[in-house]
């Protein structure tokens, strides 16, 4: 079966320092791959996609951005951290087409 | 560009009332539709999906939501519900073609709170 692996759960980084988040999953091949942050009230804001290796695409512009070196592997990164990137972040993954989303345990940053 | 609306954005129940939580689309071509729930402290979960068919689905835990295609809704619904159905639950929607990729649309989400 398949699983989605997203760390560290928790995160509380200083202003202007790096992020990386990582998230692997395992069990199918050639997943599309989604980093969604989840704000009280607002629902579910995708960040990023990704329909193979090396093929990012961005749904908003920010601090943030991904990178995907293989894959199974789904990178959030930040090189500057601001306050307002603080939230809960979600990796999911699902597979092609209009299929669900499986989605990770998630990981909540605090930008201190 | 598609859009999710669910008008409750918490609900307080008590044990065994019933429960429909409201969710209207506004794509009117074909949709799939999905229900998450997010119970505390747990990840995002499919409860239950609509692509074809039979407008009534079931999912686990006893819900179902029924596809009315004439009002754009797609509302979930449990007849007893249970303490341990505290959880936000979020509405999504696909309009599907072809590509690879498909762009999930996510409603706000509803928080029930279901009290003893």
């Amino acid at each position: 079966s398949q699983t989605i692996h997203q760390w560290p759960a928790t995160l509380v980084q200083p202003v202007g320092s790096p992020l990386s988040l990582e998230c692997t999953v395992e069990g199918t091949s050639n997943p599309n791959l989604y980093w969604y942050r989840q704000a009280a009230g607002r629902g579910l804001q995708l960040l990023f996609y990704s329909v193979g290796i090396g093929q990012i695409s961005s749904e908003v512009p920010q601090n943030l951005s991904a990178s995907r070196p293989q894959d199974r592997q789904f990178i959030l990164s930040s090189k500057k951290l601001l306050l307002s990137d603080s939230g809960f972040y979600l990796c999911a993954w699902s597979s092609w087409g209009a299929s669900p989303l499986h989605f990770g345990n998630g990981t909540r940053l605090t930008v201190t | 560009a598609q859009s999710v609306s669910q008008h409750n954005h918490h609900v307080i129940l008590s044990e065994a009332a019933s429960l429909e939580l409201g969710c209207n689309y506004s794509y009117g071509g074909t949709v799939n539709l999905f229900w998450y729930v997010q119970y505390p402290g747990q990840h995002l979960q499919l409860l239950l999906k609509y692509f074809s068919g039979d407008p009534l689905v079931k999912g686990i835990k006893g819900f179902e939501a029924e596809f009315i295609k004439s009002k754009f809704s797609f509302n979930l619904r449990k007849p007893s519900v249970q303490w341990s159905d505290t959880a936000e639950y979020f509405c999504a929607v696909i309009s599907p073609d072809k590509r690879r990729y498909q762009k999930v649309t996510f409603g706000t989400g509803t928080k029930l709170q279901v009290i003893p």
